[in-house]
């Protein structure tokens, strides 16, 4: 089945640091892959996604891209905000379904 | 009201009461969701609705019992819970897409479950 690897946290990274968080998935096909974001007492929302290999998403600085060569969707930022402190879930669906397979989530904590 | 809202957002309930939470998603989708998401457990996925139809049930006990009176309103009925129960449920809702399968999923705030 479906699966998604993510790094274990937390990250503790200084204001303006530059951020990666690994992920790599093992899925059939060509899934779609999504990066989420759970800021502390709330739920998931879509931080970004790519539907096809080689697709990069971006939003809020933050970007990945789809590399179908080494199953990657790693999540990078170049200069981070104490605002940025969440917990941070890769996942994947497939274009037939509407199942979510989710990473276990990577918890950054910026410090000012 | 917008995106996907989500009642209440805290629950206290002991093992023998009965309590339900709701979904209510403003978007105009077609599909419902509900996840589980315990402390150091990666997110678990419970109950899938597409028009209102269950179509997926990740083996949930019984003591979770969900209803979907129509596309936009979800409900979660919990009865006879055991403490490994509390635990932050999300509501998420997607659309079909043109092309087949389904948009991303956008999540309600959740309700913190404490069962004592």
């Amino acid at each position: 089945g479906d699966s998604v690897t993510q790094m274990e946290g937390p990250v503790t990274l200084s204001e303006e640091a530059f951020l990666t968080i690994n992920c790599t998935y093992t899925a059939t096909g060509y899934p779609s892959l999504f990066w989420y974001v759970q800021y502390p007492g709330e739920g998931l929302q879509l931080l970004l996604k790519a539907t096809k290999a080689d697709d990069k998403g971006s939003n809020k600085g933050f970007e990945a891209t789809y590399r179908k060569e080494t199953t990657s969707f790693h999540l990078e930022k170049g200069s981070v905000q104490v605002s940025d402190s969440a917990v941070y879930f890769c996942a994947l669906t497939h274009a037939a379904g509407n199942k979510l397979t989710f990473g276990g989530g990577t918890r950054v904590l910026v410090k000012p | 009201e917008t995106g996907v809202t989500q009642t209440p957002r805290h629950l206290v309930m002991g093992m023998t009461n009965k309590k339900s939470l709701k979904c209510e998603q403003h978007l105009g989708h077609n599909a419902m969701y509900w996840y589980k998401q315990s402390a150091k457990k990666p997110l678990e996925l419970m109950f899938v609705y597409n028009f209102k139809e269950q179509t997926e049930n990740n083996s949930v006990p019984s003591r979770f019992s969900p209803e979907c009176p129509n596309s936009s309103h979800l409900f979660l009925h919990l009865h006879t819970l055991q403490p490994e129960d509390s635990a932050l449920y999300l509501c998420a809702s997607s659309q079909d897409l043109p092309s087949g399968g389904y948009g991303e999923q956008y999540f309600g705030p959740g309700t913190r479950l404490t069962v004592t």
